[in-house]
C-alpha cells in the first residue's frame, strides 16, 4: 500500500494567514493526489484533484501543488469558514489510500 | 447534480453483519466506480473498496475477507456487507462516486460526491 504522511498534524492560525500543508507519499504517485476538507459531523468536501486542478466552486485562495512524492495544499488568506481538518488521498494505486488529516485550529 | 444517502441499522452486534445501501439520485449509476469509505470516530479515512456499475470490484487487501459490495442498476443502488464485525468497525461509513477523467495520456480521478454518511455502531 502507499503511505501518505501529512505535516503538521496540527497547526493554529489567525484570518488572514498563508497556510501550507504538505503530504508526502511512500512511493511516486505522479500527479494522482486529491484534497479534501472536511468540517465536524460532515463528509469530505473535495477541493484539489490532480495535484493542482481547482475543484469548481471551491474558492482561488485554495491552491495544490507537487508530483511524485511531494505535494502541498496552501491557503493564501485563511477564512473563518476554513478552519478544518483536511486530508490528501492517492490515486496511483490500489488500495486508495488517505493521509492522517491536517488539523487548521483558530489561534 | 449527483446526490448519494446512505441507509441501514445503526447499531450491529458483535460477530453480526454490517449491511449498508448507497442511492443514487440526480444522476445515472452508470459509467462509474462507486466506493465504500469509513472514518472511526476521531480518527482518519478508510477506503473499502468499489464496485463498477458493471459490477466488476476491488476491496482494501486489509477488509478484503469480510467484504462484500454489490449493485442494483436498475434501483440506482449499492450495497456494502462487512462480516463479523467487531468493536473496531465502529465507524461513519460513506458512500461515494469515484470520477476518472482522461484527458489526452493523463487520467485525473477523484471521489466527488459522497454521502452525508451514517454512524455504525458495533456492540451488544
Amino acid at each position: 500500500d502507499i503511505q501518505l504522511t501529512q505535516s503538521p498534524s496540527f497547526l493554529s492560525a489567525s484570518v488572514g494567514d498563508r497556510v501550507t500543508i504538505t503530504c508526502r507519499a511512500s512511493q511516486g504517485i505522479s500527479s494522482y493526489l486529491a484534497w479534501y476538507q472536511q468540517k465536524p459531523g460532515k463528509a469530505p468536501k473535495l477541493l484539489i484533484y490532480a495535484a493542482s486542478t481547482l475543484q469548481s466552486g471551491v474558492p482561488s485562495r485554495f491552491s495544490g501543488s507537487g508530483s511524485g512524492t511531494e505535494f502541498t495544499l496552501t491557503i493564501s488568506s485563511l477564512q473563518p469558514e476554513d478552519f478544518a481538518t483536511y486530508y490528501c488521498q492517492q490515486f496511483n494505486t490500489y488500495p486508495r489510500t488517505f493521509g492522517p488529516g491536517t488539523k487548521v485550529d483558530i489561534k | 447534480q449527483v446526490q448519494l444517502q446512505e441507509s441501514g441499522p445503526g447499531l450491529v452486534k458483535p460477530s453480526e453483519t454490517l449491511s449498508l445501501t448507497c442511492t443514487v439520485s440526480g444522476g445515472s449509476i452508470s459509467s462509474y466506480y462507486w466506493s465504500w469509505i469509513r472514518q472511526p470516530p476521531g480518527k482518519g479515512l478508510e477506503w473499502i473498496g468499489y464496485i463498477y456499475y458493471s459490477g466488476s470490484t476491488n476491496y482494501n487487501p486489509s477488509l478484503k475477507s469480510r467484504v462484500t459490495i454489490s449493485v442494483d442498476t436498475s434501483k440506482k443502488q449499492f450495497s456494502l456487507k462487512l462480516s463479523s464485525v467487531t468493536a473496531a468497525d465502529t465507524a461513519v461509513y460513506y458512500c461515494a462516486r469515484e470520477v476518472t477523467l482522461i484527458r489526452g495520456v493523463i487520467m485525473e480521478n477523484w471521489f466527488d460526491p459522497w454521502g452525508q454518511g451514517t454512524l455504525v455502531t458495533v456492540s451488544s
